[in-house]
């Protein structure tokens, strides 16, 4: 059975620190791994990596992943208020009709603070 | 271009009834799927439909199911509700559920079992 787990579970920053969400993983036929924000509604695109060391990045927004290490991080520079939200990890596997059936992780609560 | 489209978007209903909750996808999108969030089990696989057809289902009995219709607008049902259905529904999105496609999810319905 495929399994997502993010650590840390909540974390509360102020403005203009940097943090590193963590996601590790185990599920049979990697195909990517995804990260979603989501604020009281829909969860929202971050990013989607799919090789091992490229770095995605977004403004502050950076991501990596590590297929042998099994993780991936999501990285937020100079954070602001509006950074508070939950962060989703969820992997998607390969294979002919494996479609999108993400397994998502618990999440991370991110507080930032003025 | 619109995003992906759930309604209704609230509703409560009594243990035991049935209901049914509509996403439209995002124009030219092919692939839905749905997911089950709530704050014990987190977000959930339900099922994944691609041109008319289920391709994959979540581990969910079979008092959840669900539709897609020829314009790719999908349905899903509950049946003998009970509490524990109490959640947010979330659909989601892309072009062929193929590697690479981005997934994009709907605002969610929230429904409540009293």
């Amino acid at each position: 059975e495929d399994k997502v787990v993010q650590s840390p579970l909540s974390l509360v920053v102020h403005e203009g620190d940097t943090v590193t969400l963590n996601c590790s993983y185990e599920v049979t036929n990697f195909r990517s791994l995804l990260w979603y924000k989501q604020e009281k509604k829909a969860p929202t695109f971050l990013f989607m990596l799919t090789s091992s060391g490229i770095e995605k990045k977004s403004g502050r927004l950076s991501s990596i992943l590590d297929k042998k290490e099994l993780f991936s991080i999501l990285n937020i520079t100079a954070t602001q208020t509006g950074d508070s939200a939950v962060y989703l990890c969820a992997v998607e596997p390969w294979g002919t009709n494996a479609g999108n059936m993400l397994t998502f992780g618990g999440g991370t609560r991110l507080m930032v603070k003025p | 271009k619109a995003g992906v489209t759930q309604t209704p978007r609230y509703l409560i209903k009594t243990r035991g009834q049935q209901v049914t909750l509509s996403c439209s996808p995002i124009s030219g999108h092919r692939s839905v799927s749905w997911y089950q969030q709530t704050p014990g089990q987190g977000l959930q696989f339900l099922f994944e439909y691609f041109s008319e057809t289920q391709r994959n289902k979540g581990n969910f009995p079979g008092r959840f199911s669900g539709r897609q219709f020829s314009n790719s607008r999908s349905e899903m049902n509950v049946s003998t509700l009970e509490l524990g259905d109490s959640a947010l529904y979330l659909c989601a999105s892309s072009l062929l559920g193929q590697e690479g496609n981005t997934i994009y999810f709907g605002e969610g319905s929230w429904l409540t079992v009293v």
